[in-house]
């Protein structure tokens, strides 16, 4: 039972664009959402993250939205830059979790072409 | 830069042989995580650590053991290995207690054949 989906596994954009990244969960006790990114043979840094509390959080080029009653957040780019080509991977965490525990989605895959 | 180091970096080897990574940390925190990334399943926690000797598992945690004698390390074991655990292995730590950032090591690529 996948709590956290990324129903899209690849994405392509020109550079200058914007990007969206989307990503749905079903446990409503989630209550923090955090993306990271990951390039080949790296493992994932930290992005951007969002607690439940919010709906918007940015920085920089990145802005990450939440909508709670739809169960749905997603990371947009603005704007989109070949370095910004990576695995994207949303990930939630339980108001109850004990340990920090992440859950994880499958994973976008974005490629800005110049 | 987390301060996260893992090793083999790579390791190849056959069904039912044991395979032990190990992930080490030089910043103390007490928190230690190690997941597994395959392809349509993004990364699945396989057990985690909140101290010496203090594991718990995670949602993969069938077929693999953990142990942490030391805060510093944090070692993975498969103890018969088999080819549905090649995958690539994704050690973490958190920095903060109530933080749920975490910060995570270049990773093990282990193909078992």
């Amino acid at each position: 039972d996948q709590q956290v989906k990324q129903n899209s596994p690849s994405l392509s954009v020109q550079e200058g664009r914007i990007s969206i990244l989307n990503c749905d969960y079903t446990n409503s006790m989630f209550d923090y959402f955090l993306w990271y990114k990951k390039y080949p043979a790296e493992g994932p840094t930290f992005l951007i993250s969002i607690s439940s509390i919010k709906d918007k959080n940015e920085d920089g080029r990145f802005t990450v939205f939440l909508n709670k009653s739809a169960k749905h957040l997603s990371l947009h780019i603005v704007p989109s830059q070949p370095g910004d080509s990576a695995v994207y991977f949303c990930a939630a965490r339980a108001s109850y979790n004990q340990g920090g525990k992440l859950i994880f989605g499958q994973g976008t895959e974005l490629s800005v072409k110049p | 830069d987390a301060g996260i180091t893992q090793s083999p970096r790579h390791k190849v080897t056959e069904t039912g042989t044991p395979v032990t990574l190990r992930c080490h940390q030089t910043e103390n925190h007490r928190y230690m995580y190690w997941y597994r990334q395959d392809p349509g399943h993004g990364l699945r926690l396989i057990h985690y650590s909140y101290g010496v000797k203090d594991t718990d598992k995670g949602e993969v945690s069938d077929g693999y053991s953990v142990s942490r004698s030391k805060t510093e390390d944090f070692l993975l074991t498969l103890e018969s290995a088999t080819s549905s655990q090649t995958s690539v292995y994704f050690c973490a730590i958190k920095r903060q207690e109530g933080a749920d950032r975490q910060y995570f090591g270049p990773g093990t690529r282990l193909t078992v054949l």
